[in-house]
Parts: structure tokens; C-alpha cells; sequence
């Protein structure tokens, strides 16, 4: 069964420190995978995503994430953070090549900047 | 950019009811989705839904779940009878096809009292 693990439950910054942020996942096949970012009490909105080519993906608001294959990993990384990065944040995946297939989401990391 | 929308944004039903929950999701796209966050968890996947029928769902969407897609443009998550631990936030999600990503509506935080 697919699973994604995010190791960090919260983590807590200053401003201008470098993130990290670990997603791991587990399946059978090939995948899609995405970050989701999820501000105080608003929805869910698409970070960046990775489908194929080249693994180190940029998203928005200054976030990146590589795909390592060999160590089924998709961190989602960010030279310098902001206070308005305070946010929770969701790893995800889906099975390539799958039609509309489900997302499979982490138990999310929430992350604090303190100014 | 096209946004999914949900209403209502808050729904408060008593234990026993019916509630039905509504999303108009993004006009050219095929494939349709709700999920569910119980306070502080991770989200989940509960159905979803592709040419007129469920494609897929989870062991949550029991039968006391059902979803329709009545007009072409609404599509509904509808809860029988509600129960405390139905309480949640909603999200309704759709997507092109495997090459889109998945835009969320802005869900509907349910409180079964």
C-alpha cells in the first residue's frame, strides 16, 4: 500500500533560516509527488509538484524539493524563510500513470517563524 | 486562475441528521474528489469520482456516505445520519487528468453536535 512519512512533526525557525523538510514515501511503482502548503485556517494549495525529468523542482514562493529515487525521498527545501511561511505543510503522492488516482498525504509538518 | 468552490464554509448539524455538502469544481476538469482532515490529523482520501460513477473510495466512505454529481456542475458529498466523529473539515478537490495537479476547494469545517 502507498504511505508517505513526513519525520517532522513541527518544526520551529527564525526568520531567515534555511528549511528542510523530510517526506518519504512508500509504493510499488512509479509516482507523481507533490507539496501542498496549508496557511491558518485556509485550504490546501499546490507548492510544486514532480511528474518526470529533471528531479530538483521549483515551485513557489522561493520552495524547491529534489526527488531522490534511490532513496524514495522528496524533501521540500527553502533558503530563507519568512514569517508569512508559518504554515502547515503536506507531502503527497499519487500512482503515475493512473487516471485521477488519489492523493496519499503525510501527517503534514507545521512549520513556525518566529520574526 | 479557477478555484474550486465550496459551501457552505461552516456547517454545525446535530448527531442523527443529514448534511449535504457542496462543491462546484473547476468546469474542464474530469475527475473529482472529497476529502477529509479531522482536527490536528493528516488529511484523507474518501472517494473519488470519474464519468458519472465513484472510481474509487475508502474503507471511511462507509454507507452512510454518498456523493452525486446531479446537474453537470455541482458535485455533492451527502452524510445520512451524522456522528460525532464526522466532524471534520471537508475538502473538495479536482483535477484534469494525470498530468494536472489537484486544486482544493477551501473546504467546509462540518461540527456534528
Amino acid at each position: 500500500a502507498q504511505s508517505v512519512s513526513q519525520h517532522n512533526h513541527h518544526v520551529i525557525l527564525s526568520e531567515a533560516a534555511s528549511l528542510e523538510l523530510g517526506c518519504n514515501y512508500s509504493y510499488g511503482g512509479t509516482v507523481n509527488l507533490f507539496w501542498y502548503v496549508q496557511y491558518p485556517g485556509q485550504h490546501l494549495q499546490l507548492l510544486l509538484k514532480y511528474f518526470s525529468g529533471d528531479p530538483l523542482v521549483k515551485g513557489i514562493k522561493g520552495f524547491e524539493a529534489e526527488f531522490i529515487k534511490s532513496k524514495f525521498s522528496f524533501n521540500l527545501r527553502k533558503p530563507s524563510v519568512q514569517w508569512s511561511d508559518t504554515a502547515e505543510y503536506f507531502c503527497a503522492v499519487n500512482a503515475r500513470g493512473n487516471q485521477g488516482g488519489k492523493l496519499i498525504f503525510g501527517q503534514g509538518t507545521e512549520l513556525s517563524v518566529k520574526p | 486562475e479557477p478555484e474550486v468552490t465550496q459551501t457552505p464554509s461552516h456547517q454545525v448539524t446535530q448527531m442523527g441528521q443529514e448534511v449535504i455538502l457542496r462543491c462546484v469544481p473547476i468546469s474542464n476538469h474530469l475527475y473529482f474528489y472529497w476529502y477529509r482532515q479531522i482536527l490536528g490529523q493528516k488529511v484523507e482520501f474518501l472517494v473519488s469520482f470519474y464519468n458519472n460513477e465513484i472510481s474509487e473510495k475508502s474503507e471511511i466512505f462507509d454507507d452512510q456516505f454518498s456523493v452525486e454529481r446531479p446537474d453537470g456542475s455541482n458535485f455533492t458529498l451527502k452524510i445520512r445520519s451524522t456522528k460525532l466523529e464526522d466532524s471534520a473539515m471537508y475538502f473538495c478537490a479536482s483535477s484534469g487528468g494525470a498530468h494536472d495537479g489537484y486544486t482544493f476547494g477551501s473546504g467546509t469545517r462540518l461540527t456534528v453536535v
